[in-house]
């Protein structure tokens, strides 16, 4: 069975541009959240989607958005880019939308730059 | 709020010498918790978990204890490999069912 998905695996932006990240996850899996990943912050829980619905938010700005569509592949935007936003960007799916007991398995992550 | 604090790295070690890595959280109710690997260049993997108190988690060679009265969760491994040399983090999930990780710890072994 496929791992999960993550597409690009590097981008390089400017400030003030937006930035589409796609992530599809194992087949069956209903749940897909994301983080992000830098070495001052560490792993920042962004957002879980669950059956198209957003079932949990972290602490991010509004900048921040993203999307499930009906075959549970997710995308992540990022709306005018800043310095701090480089980061590595992860996506994880589960079967179920409980992290809890259920095992989330992530993809290899999106690099984004930001210059 | 809930949080995870975890050993600052690097841990550095021989081949075959046995390896702690302490991790303590702060939460609400009864958190699950977690031990995630990443290998260089590769996304996170779960390594074990414990839903609840005294349970002890194991797999590949590694094990942690869930212990409530210490809120403690460390990770433990007999005989290290330099395979096994990865980032390796601490995670809960929260009162809100969101993963809470820890900073993480690099483990580095050599022959």
């Amino acid at each position: 069975k496929a791992g999960v998905t993550q597409t690009p695996r590097y981008l390089i932006k400017t400030r003030g541009q937006q930035v589409t990240l796609s992530c599809s996850p194992i087949s069956g899996h209903r749940s897909v959240s994301w983080y992000q990943q830098t070495p001052g912050q560490g792993l920042q829980f962004l957002f879980e989607y669950f059956s198209e619905t957003q079932r949990n938010k972290g602490n991010f700005p509004g900048r921040f958005s993203g999307r499930q569509f009906s075959n549970s592949r997710s995308e992540m935007n990022v709306s005018t880019l800043e310095l701090g936003d480089s980061a590595l960007y992860l996506c994880a799916s589960s079967l179920e939308a409980y992290a809890g007991l259920d095992t989330q398995y992530f993809g290899p992550g999106t690099r984004l730059t930001v210059l | 709020g809930d949080s995870v604090t975890q050993m600052e790295g690097p841990v550095t070690l021989s081949e075959e010498a046995f390896l702690t890595i302490n991790c303590t959280y702060t939460a609400t109710g009864y958190p699950s918790l977690f031990w995630y690997v990443q290998y260089p260049g590769e996304g996170l993997q779960l390594l074990l978990k414990a839903t609840k108190a005294d349970d002890k988690g194991s797999n590949k060679g590694f094990e942690a204890t869930y212990r409530k009265e210490t809120t403690s969760f460390h990770l433990e491994k007999g005989s290290v490999q330099v395979s096994d040399s990865a980032v390796y983090f601490c995670a809960l999930s929260d009162s809100t069912d969101k993963l809470i990780f820890g900073t993480g710890t690099r483990l580095q072994v050599f022959p």
